[in-house]
């Protein structure tokens, strides 16, 4: 069966500190990976997509940078963290584009 | 512009009393419409995937459904444990991202 691994569950970061968030894929191989944000109370939103090693979309502008660099690893990057970063972040994948979506249990950021 | 709006943004019900919630689109091609079932601090746990109108899904308590325009998640007899936030998305044909309502945080009194 397929899980999906997102770590760390929660951190506590200064301003203007660097950020690493990690997530891996185990049993399927060559899924699409995907990193939302969503902010309290509201949807999601998403900030990264990838279909492949070294392949990354960005669908919003912001702080945050992606990279894959291997086939289910996918990390979310940041050199320097603003408050307005804080939020709870979600890591995905799917099979292909009509598939579903499965969620890490994500990782609550707090930028202070 | 992809749009989904989820409707009520939240609903209490006492256990047994089914209902219905609601989600709205607007989306150029439909490739997906799915459902979430979310607990609080938790990611979003898969429910259903619709592809056409017409077509029913069921998973114990939960059914739901589509239309061209919105999509029903039907809970019948609802348990406490039915206590969490829906998530309703859609995908459209020409992209790989979902767009996502805003959720209906259902609540369950016993």
């Amino acid at each position: 069966s397929q899980t999906i691994h997102q770590w760390p569950a929660t951190l506590v970061q200064p301003v203007g500190s660097p950020l690493s968030l990690e997530c891996t894929v185990e049993g399927t191989s060559n899924p699409n990976l995907y990193w939302y944000r969503q902010a309290a109370g509201r949807g999601l939103q998403l900030l990264f997509y990838s279909v492949g090693i070294g392949q990354i979309s960005s669908e919003v502008p912001q702080n945050l940078s992606a990279s894959r660099p291997q086939d289910r690893q996918f990390i979310l990057s940041s050199k320097k963290l603003l408050l307005s970063d804080s939020g709870f972040y979600l890591c995905a994948w799917s099979r292909g584009r009509r598939a579903e979506a499965f969620f890490g249990q994500g990782t609550r950021l707090t930028v202070v | 512009e992809d749009q989904v709006t989820q409707s009520p943004e939240a609903l209490r019900l006492q256990e047994g009393e089914s209902s219905s919630l609601n989600c709205s689109y607007t989306v150029s091609g439909l490739r997906g419409l799915f459902w979430y079932r979310q607990d609080p601090g938790k990611g979003p746990e898969f429910l259903f995937t619709l592809y056409s109108a017409g077509e029913e899904k069921e998973k114990e308590r939960l059914k739901a459904t589509l239309t061209k325009k919105e999509s029903f998640l039907h809970i019948t007899a609802p348990k406490p444990e039915d206590s969490a936030t829906y998530l309703c998305a859609v995908g459209h044909n020409a992209g790989n991202m979902l767009t996502f309502g805003g959720g209906t945080r259902l609540m369950v009194k016993p």
